[in-house]
């Protein structure tokens, strides 16, 4: 059973630009959630979405970042216009069951983004 | 004052150790509460979760969660090289949005 799968796990952009990263969750699991990483800041949540709709984007900046999952195909966070302040770590996590405190998320292994 | 805090580390200690990790929290409505381990490069991984106040105890590793001073601990017997990594802590409550610590990076060394 594959886990988690997100591409690309690298990506660089030049300022202005747009970044578009997928994530595929683990087969079965109908939640994802989108977390951001700096080395100084740890992991910071973004969104939370389950197919066709968004349970919770209080973590996401108001301007040039956007997500979804749709009903096929995986998740996609998606940065419009790019600045040097995007760049980071970017992680999926996916989820048996929505609403479900029990912490069992599963995280892919990432996406790198690196702003020029 | 963060949600939550973690220091960052570097803890280093040697093979065989029993190594200390601890978070600190604001929110009293949280009330789960996981340890992930992340290897560098890769994405985090879940270690334990536990629900309220008490302990966990899973091979070599036991959770502690003490909810009157706000305070969880993670703690590894026999430390191994292979446990080299950064540890964070997470929680959450109602949102059903776990908040994570900062991480604290742990050298094992042989």
């Amino acid at each position: 059973n594959a886990g988690v799968m997100q591409n690309p796990r690298h990506l660089v952009r030049r300022r202005g630009q747009e970044a578009r990263l997928r994530c595929s969750p683990m087969k079965g699991h109908s939640h994802v959630y989108w977390y951001r990483q700096l080395p100084e800041e740890g992991l910071k949540f973004m969104v939370y979405l389950q197919k066709e709709n968004i349970i919770d984007e209080s973590g996401m900046p108001k301007e040039r970042f956007s997500a979804e999952f749709p009903k096929e195909g995986p998740s996609i966070l998606r940065i419009q216009q790019v600045v040097r302040g995007d760049s980071a770590a970017y992680f999926c996590a996916s989820v048996l069951r929505g609403l479900s405190n029990t912490g069992e998320l599963f995280f892919g292994e990432g996406s790198r983004l690196t702003v020029l | 004052q963060k949600e939550v805090e973690q220091d960052p580390g570097p803890l280093s200690v040697p093979e065989g150790a029993i190594v200390s990790l601890n978070c600190t929290y604001s929110n009293s409505a949280f009330q789960y509460f996981m340890w992930y381990r992340q290897y560098s490069r890769k994405g985090p991984e879940l270690l334990m979760y536990t629900y309220s106040s008490g302990n966990k105890e899973d091979g070599r590793f036991t959770a502690q969660v003490d909810k009157s001073s706000k305070y969880i601990s993670l703690f590894i017997r026999d430390s191994q090289p292979s446990d080299s990594a950064t540890y964070l802590c997470a929680m959450s409550g109602g949102s059903y949005i776990p908040t994570f610590g900062r991480g604290t990076s742990l050298i094992v060394h042989p």
